[in-house]
Parts: C-alpha cells; structure tokens; sequence
C-alpha cells in the first residue's frame, strides 16, 4: 500500500534554531516528491519538487534531500524565523495511475522566540 | 499571473442542508483542476479532479458532487449534508499531473 509517513509529529525549536523534519515513503515507482508549507486555517504553499533522479533542492532557507534508495526524504530548515510556524507536508506522486498523491499527515512546526 | 479563488471562507451549515462551494482560476487556460478534504491531523484526500469541461472524476464515493461547468470553475456540491462532511475543503489546480499544485485558501465547513 501507498503510504507516506511522517516524523516528527510536531516539534518546537527557539528561534534561530535549525531542524529538520523527515519523510519515509513505500510508494513505488514514483514520479516526484514534494514539500508544502501550510499555515493553519491555509491552503499548503508548494516548497520544493525533486524527480526520483534528484539528491537535493533548496529553496531559501529549506532544503529538501531524497533518497531513492532507502525511500527517504529530508526537509531541513535553517537559522529559523517565526514565520516557519506552521505544518510541512510530504507528498509523493506515483509514477503510473492518475492524478492522486499520497499525501503525508504532516509535522507541525512552532517557533519560539 | 495566476490566482486561484475559493469562497466562502467559512461555513456552518445543518444537516441536511445543500452545500455549493465555488472555485475559480484566473491567468491559465486548461487547467488541472482538483477538490482535496483535510481532517484534523490527517492527510489530504483527494475527492474529486477534472481536466477539462464537463470532465469528472471521483476518487472516494461518498456524499458529495463536482462540476466544471466553464474552463476555470470548479464546483463541490452536496444535496444533503451529513455530520461527516465537516472539514476543511481545499481547492487546487495544476498546468500538468506532474507539476506542483496551487491552492486555494480553503473552506472551512462545519455542519451541525
């Protein structure tokens, strides 16, 4: 079975701090895996997309590993800001079917001053 | 550029009661269009796609209905409303399959 799941649930870091959150998934073969932002009561915000082809990608101050191999995924975030209060989500896309992703159920971030 | 737009915000409604949320997309032709439900703590579900006019498809039987009338609306719809149907709606769309989705500010529905 498709499944994507996620670790932490929730974590709490002081600002200024660097964390990274993890990603393990079955789904395979698949097409690309992504990482969301959202804020509460939001819509996610797309952070970065890597193929199965791709170690790392950045975006800012967040960058996302993959490991093809070992089904893993990486979201690290540096030098944190209050404003990185909110859920992460990893989502992975099969590579055949139709347009569902397997969506994680997310780590919910807060930032402390 | 393209925006999305979902209303309304929030909403409490009774059961049994019809529900219509609306989604529009601006600065795209075309376009991937999606309805997804999230539940507290759980991950997104997707419920309904479309990748073109008049064309549905349902991923989860259940109580609820889409339609695409024109290219860049997307209708979720329910003749009765159920208890389990609260939740928090998201509408998206995407240029392909396989690029990153954009997504509305969501509805937040609660029925009582």
């Amino acid at each position: 079975k498709n499944q994507v799941e996620q670790s932490p649930q929730s974590l709490i870091i002081l600002e200024g701090k660097n964390c990274t959150l993890q990603c393990n998934y079955t789904v395979s073969p698949f097409s690309n895996l992504r990482w969301y932002k959202q804020d509460t009561g939001r819509g996610p915000v797309s952070l970065t997309i890597m193929t199965f082809s791709e170690n790392t990608k950045s975006n800012g101050r967040y960058t996302a590993t993959l490991d093809a191999d070992t089904k893993q995924s990486s979201l690290h975030i540096t030098a944190s800001q209050l404003s990185d209060s909110a859920s992460y989500i990893c989502v992975v896309r099969p590579l055949s079917g139709n347009y569902q992703l397997i969506w994680g159920a997310g780590t919910k971030l807060i930032i402390k001053p | 550029s393209q925006t999305i737009h979902q209303w309304p915000a929030t909403l409490v409604q009774p059961v049994g009661s019809p529900l219509s949320l609306e989604c529009t997309v601006e600065g795209t032709s075309n376009p991937n269009l999606y309805w997804y439900r999230q539940a507290a703590g759980r991950g997104l579900q997707l419920l309904f796609y479309s990748v073109g006019i008049g064309q549905i498809s349902s991923e989860v039987p259940q109580n609820l209905s889409a339609s695409r009338p024109q290219d860049r609306q997307f209708i979720l719809s329910s003749k009765k409303l159920l208890l389990s149907d609260s939740g928090f709606y998201l509408c998206a769309w995407s240029d392909t399959g396989e690029g990153g989705y954009t997504f509305g500010s969501g509805t937040r529905l609660t029925v009582v």
